[in-house]
């Protein structure tokens, strides 16, 4: 199970973090996706901290023990959207957190 | 480029089966990546339901485990899902995706259908 804050405000330009934790993150790796209304999610980092191409060095991820984190810097109004982590475990399983909704102020 | 298209019935029944197809295109299915599907009942978060390789390995979420099956036919390019005994709470929209990942640990989801909303409905 990953755990993510249901919630995060931030003021264009500043800086937004979203934790999601886990018991097996120290084990595993994570990913994270970005979702607007109607829309498919997009792929924003995977392997904690790696990004697909095309995608702006503004957003970013870490890993620490049980909670990873995701960063963006320079938050845009066009950032606002629901966040969700994910991982696998070695069986196979995948699992994504909750989700948290960014408002950009 | 790669394309996933979902297609199959938008309504159905209390207690009967899903099913849907997710069609291929730009891309070959027996590449190494994985082919699964997710889904979102509305307003909700994201739900794996399952993955299949194209050597026919499946994956399943130990939820619906006993209710789905996927499978792929390579010569068409497409993979499929079935879910059986469907409730109101299978309501979602449901995503075909390609995931990507050297091992088990690393899988992450780089390509989404656009997503098909499949209401179960009396």
């Amino acid at each position: 199970e990953l755990t993510q804050p249901p919630s995060v405000s931030v003021s264009p330009g500043q800086t937004a973090r979203i934790t999601c934790s886990g018991h097996a993150l120290p084990n595993q790796f994570a990913s994270w996706y970005q979702q607007k209304p109607g829309q498919a999610p997009v792929l924003l980092i995977y392997k904690d901290s790696e990004r697909p191409s095309g995608i702006p060095e503004r957003f970013s991820g870490s890993s620490s023990g049980t909670t990873v984190t995701f960063t963006i810097s320079g938050v845009q109004a066009e950032d606002e959207g629901d966040y969700y982590c994910q991982s696998a475990d070695n069986t196979g399983t995948v699992v994504f957190g909750g989700g948290t909704k960014l408002t950009v102020l | 480029q790669v394309q996933l298209q979902e297609s199959g019935p938008g309504l159905l029944k209390p207690s009967e089966t899903l099913y849907l197809t997710c069609t291929l295109s730009g891309h070959s299915i027996t590449s190494d990546y994985y082919w699964g599907w997710v889904r979102q009942p509305p307003g909700r978060g994201l739900e794996w339901i399952g993955t299949i390789y194209h050597s026919g390995t499946t994956y399943y979420n130990p939820s619906l485990r006993s209710r789905v099956t996927i499978s792929i036919d390579a010569s068409k390019k497409k993979f499929s899902l079935a879910l059986t005994s469907s409730t109101a709470a299978d309501t979602a929209v449901y995503y075909c995706a390609r995931e990507k990942g050297t091992n088990m640990l690393t899988r992450a989801i780089d390509q989404w259908g656009q997503g098909t909303l499949v209401t179960v409905s009396s």
